[in-house]
């Protein structure tokens, strides 16, 4: 019983192609997240949404954007994929209005654009 | 300037040993701290979190002082199976996210 689980775990794909990563979370949280771990193992945060708002961090290129078709699912899609998308994709999920929440992560998708 | 800044390491020390990490948030408005573990080729998962009063978990004792906007962990005893990455996350007032600091990678050595 997974609490957060993201699909495909590893993809890897040609430049100039459009991808989805899906994630789902059935810890009834209502808020979820997507971050980006690039190759020095920093974990920045892309964007994060509950049924009320999407948060997105300016320096995510308009390229990458989030799809919530419910309140346990936040997918994650890219289109025009580029060399320097290359990273692992992180999805989690939190009960967000506790200012202790914590945060569970997904197993992370290893993205490799070639 | 980044929220969150962390010493990356790496640290090797052998098993017994007392370690201790170090961080510093450039909000001074944040409220919530963490540190979170992760694993080689693994994601994330909270260590514990970071009371003003200072907290500790078994061999594990966190410290946050707000003056400095530093927070520490202290690892005593360590063991093979500490052997990780260790990250410092605070949470921004007000918002939904979570900002982590780059890790501090540590190599517990027999």
């Amino acid at each position: 019983d997974t609490a957060v689980s993201q699909t495909p775990k590893y993809l890897v794909t040609q430049m100039g192609n459009d991808k989805s990563i899906k994630c789902e979370q059935n810890l009834g949280h209502d808020t979820m997240y997507w971050y980006k771990q690039d190759s020095k193992k920093f974990l920045k945060i892309m964007f994060s949404y509950n049924n009320k708002e999407l948060i997105i961090n300016e320096t995510v290129p308009n390229r990458f954007s989030p799809k919530s078709p419910d309140k346990a699912h936040l997918n994650l899609h890219i289109n025009s994929l580029e060399l320097g998308d290359s990273a692992v994709y992180f999805c989690a999920s939190s009960q967000a209005v506790l200012s202790r929440a914590e945060a569970f992560f997904g197993q992370g998708t290893r993205l490799t654009v070639v | 300037r980044k929220e969150v800044e962390q010493d990356p390491g790496p640290f090797n020390v052998p098993e017994g040993a007392t370690v201790a990490f170090n961080c510093t948030y450039s909000n001074s408005a944040s409220q919530s701290f963490f540190w979170y573990r992760q694993d080689c080729r693994k994601e994330p998962k909270l260590l514990m979190s970071v009371y003003s009063s200072g907290n500790e978990d078994g061999r594990f004792t966190a410290q946050l002082n707000r003056a400095s906007q530093y927070i520490s962990l202290l690892i005593r005893d360590s063991k093979l199976s500490d052997s990780a990455t260790y990250l410092c996350v605070v949470k921004a007032p007000g918002a939904n996210n979570l900002f982590f600091g780059t890790g501090t990678r540590l190599t517990v050595i027999p």
